[in-house]
């Protein structure tokens, strides 16, 4: 069975900051990792995903993350945060296509002027 | 083009009715995905289809929940005796089909059992 462990429900910086935000996954076979972010009153939207290509993925809006199999992590970062950043962030993984994606908790970013 | 598509965007029922929530694929979209996402938590997944037919359906919680897909199109989740603990926001996703392919969401379904 596959997992995902999103630490804290609630990360908080300045605008211009560093956005980090943390992603553990646990699988018995190649994941397939996914970052989808939801903004208030919106539907889920795809940021990234990792297909088992390249190690570091480029999304949209400047995020990125890195899958690092030996930690079992793909966290989500962003060199300088933007207001509109505001929103909730979720990490997700399947293992195979077509198949069912299990979520973390999800993580509230909130984006200090 | 149009996104996925659910309807209603909103429902209030009472304990113990039946309730049936619709979404709207993107067209050609032969993949759909069913989640249920409580207050604070991410989604859960419910069911999946592949054309008409539920490839998986072990998340559905018990027999009260059932989803169709008759023409491999538009699919329809319905919940029989409601229970208050089945209030969350119901979300649809549809993807091409091949591959590992994007899952692109609905706005989902907000349900309110009293």
């Amino acid at each position: 069975a596959q997992s995902v462990t999103q630490l804290g429900s609630h990360v908080s910086v300045s605008e211009g900051a560093l956005v980090l935000l943390r992603c553990n996954y646990s699988s018995s076979v190649p994941p397939y990792l996914f970052w989808y972010v939801q903004y208030p009153n919106q539907g889920l939207q795809l940021l990234l995903k990792y297909t088992s290509a390249a190690t570091l993925v480029k999304g949209i809006n400047g995020f990125e993350a890195e899958f690092k199999k030996s930690e079992t992590s793909f966290h989500l970062t962003k060199p300088s945060a933007h207001m509109s950043d505001a929103a909730e962030y979720f990490c997700a993984v399947n293992i195979g296509a077509n198949s069912k994606l299990t979520f973390g908790k999800g993580i509230t970013l909130s984006v200090r002027p | 083009g149009a996104g996925v598509s659910q309807t209603p965007s909103n429902k209030v029922t009472e304990k113990g009715k039946y309730v049936e929530l619709r979404c709207d694929p993107i067209s050609g979209h032969t993949a759909l995905y069913w989640y249920r996402q409580s207050l604070g938590q991410g989604p859960e997944f419910l069911i999946y289809f592949q054309g008409t037919g539920a490839a998986d359906d072990s998340g559905l919680p018990n027999d009260r929940f059932f989803a169709v897909r008759p023409e491999g199109s538009v699919s329809t989740l319905k919940i029989q005796r409601t229970e208050r603990g089945d209030s969350a926001v119901y979300l649809c996703a549809s993807s091409p089909g091949t591959g590992v392919e994007t899952q692109y969401f609905g706005p989902g379904t907000r349900l309110l059992v009293l």
